[in-house]
């Protein structure tokens, strides 16, 4: 158990919908990381956050968003949502921002998503 | 830009015998480099890390990774397969600068009896 929790754990949609992911990092974490994980793209990373302000974006649609709250969890927002986004959607955690040291990122059990 | 090649979307060992799965990486700047275990319908977990220390890497359930910058390569290896080890495996990059993972494609490893 890495200590990061991610609800819910499956979810089933239809296309055009709008859902959202919900990540909890470890007990003292900053940095919260979102990554995808599909058949056609293999794992990429798709935002940072740091203590509630983006600090790197990567391969992410405009249709998905994400924010961190001042409690420090995050939520990932995926709109009009299309077949090619059923994923497995993770998210990690790190003590700080990076940049400059290594922070070992823990990662979450993932939300798997499917839009039929 | 770091990138990272994984030879092989699948291998295929028995049991017992020499387990050998080859990354090799691309980055301008000294990397992080790290090898991901994902078992069926499970999240991912850190097998080793390399981070500028012993270039000889030593991680969980006997696995060990040799960093060797003249090759640009970071393989993973384990002296004797267990049925256990069955999984997919992802080796990654990050950049001392930078906090982003870059995974390969990843291999899967299937175990003989």
């Amino acid at each position: 158990d890495s200590g990061v929790t991610q609800t819910p754990k499956h979810l089933i949609t239809a296309t055009g919908q709008r859902v959202t992911l919900r990540c909890s990092p470890r007990s003292g974490d900053l940095s919260v990381y979102w990554y995808q994980q599909s058949l056609d793209q293999g794992l990429q990373f798709l935002i940072q956050y740091y203590n509630g302000e983006e600090r790197a974006k990567g391969n992410i649609l405009e249709r998905f968003s994400a924010q961190q709250f001042p409690d420090l969890h995050s939520e990932l927002n995926l709109s009009s949502l299309e077949l090619g986004d059923s994923a497995l959607y993770f998210c990690a955690s790190s003590v700080e921002r990076g940049g400059g040291n290594y922070n070992e990122q823990f990662f979450g059990p993932g939300t798997r998503l499917t839009v039929l | 830009a770091q990138s990272v090649t994984q030879l092989g979307s699948h291998v295929s060992v028995s049991e017992g015998a020499l387990v050998l799965l080859r990354c090799n990486y691309s980055s301008s700047v000294p990397p992080y480099l790290f090898w991901y275990v994902q078992y069926p319908n499970q999240g991912l977990q850190l097998l080793l890390k390399y981070t500028s220390a012993a270039t000889l890497v030593k991680g969980i359930n006997g696995f060990e990774a040799e960093f060797k910058k003249s090759e640009t390569s970071f393989h993973l290896t384990k002296p004797s397969a267990h049925m256990s080890d069955a999984a997919e495996y992802f080796c990654a990059v990050s950049e001392l600068r930078d906090d982003k993972i870059i995974f390969g494609k990843g291999t899967r490893l299937h175990i003989l009896p």
